[in-house]
């Protein structure tokens, strides 16, 4: 199984300040990648797929990039609504699809 | 759009069998894409259990894999989950989702999902 491994675990940034947040591959997807954004209470929300590409409807201020087994999402200008829990998952290799433990964005 | 709808019991009985119905609308189950099932234990992160394709083609996470049936129900365009034998380690809050990707019958990513239900495995 590919083992997908998120840092940090918890990210501490002020609103308007960038963050940016790590995914590693215990080995290589390619740019087979997605990233997720998750608010308490409600469902998951697509924001990337083929690791750098958004999908509808999401802002410019996301973007991912990376390959093979690194990995960065980057919000570039904090708002109060970007402050959720974000997963990567790998869809390069399976069964099993694999998801990375999830980071924790919470407002400094 | 597409939306999705889960519904079933939120208690199950320890070594009974979890099952659920994931509604789909705005769009067809036919269509060339994958539909899934993904849970998450409370406070945890997401684990992916299975999907089918209209033709009922099945994928199963291997961990899962003896206790998980997947089916579809084409006339009142749904899908639905059975977990059986189920312990208090089945107690998460599970989503059903479209797994889709770049072309046809490709299965990527998961997009959208549903609102979720919280199911607890109690005596």
């Amino acid at each position: 199984d590919i083992v997908m491994t998120q840092s940090p675990a918890t990210l501490s940034v002020s609103p308007g300040e960038r963050a940016t947040l790590s995914c590693r591959a215990s080995q290589s997807v390619s740019i087979n990648l997605a990233w997720y954004q998750q608010k308490p209470g409600q469902a998951p929300r697509l924001l990337i797929y083929g690791a750098s590409t958004r999908a509808t409807g999401i802002p410019a201020r996301f973007s991912g990039s990376g390959s093979g087994t690194e990995f960065t999402l980057t919000i570039s200008s904090l708002r109060s609504e970007d402050f959720a829990v974000y997963y990567c998952q790998q869809y390069n290799n399976w069964p099993p699809r694999t998801f990375g433990q999830g980071t924790k964005l919470e407002i400094k | 759009q597409v939306q999705l709808q889960e519904s079933g019991p939120g208690l199950v009985r320890p070594s009974g069998t979890l099952s659920l119905t994931c509604a789909v609308s705005g769009g067809s189950i036919t269509s060339s894409d994958w539909w899934a099932w993904v849970r998450q234990p409370p406070g945890k992160g997401l684990e992916w259990i299975g999907e089918i394709y209209h033709n009922g083609r099945t994928n199963y996470n291997p961990s899962l894999k003896s206790r998980v049936i997947i089916s579809l129900d084409k006339s009142n365009n749904q899908f639905s989950l059975n977990l059986s034998s189920v312990t208090a380690a089945d107690t998460a809050v599970y989503f059903c989702a479209r797994l889709t990707g770049p072309i046809p019958q490709s299965s990527d990513w998961f997009d959208p999902w549903g609102r979720g239900t919280l199911v607890t495995v109690s005596s």
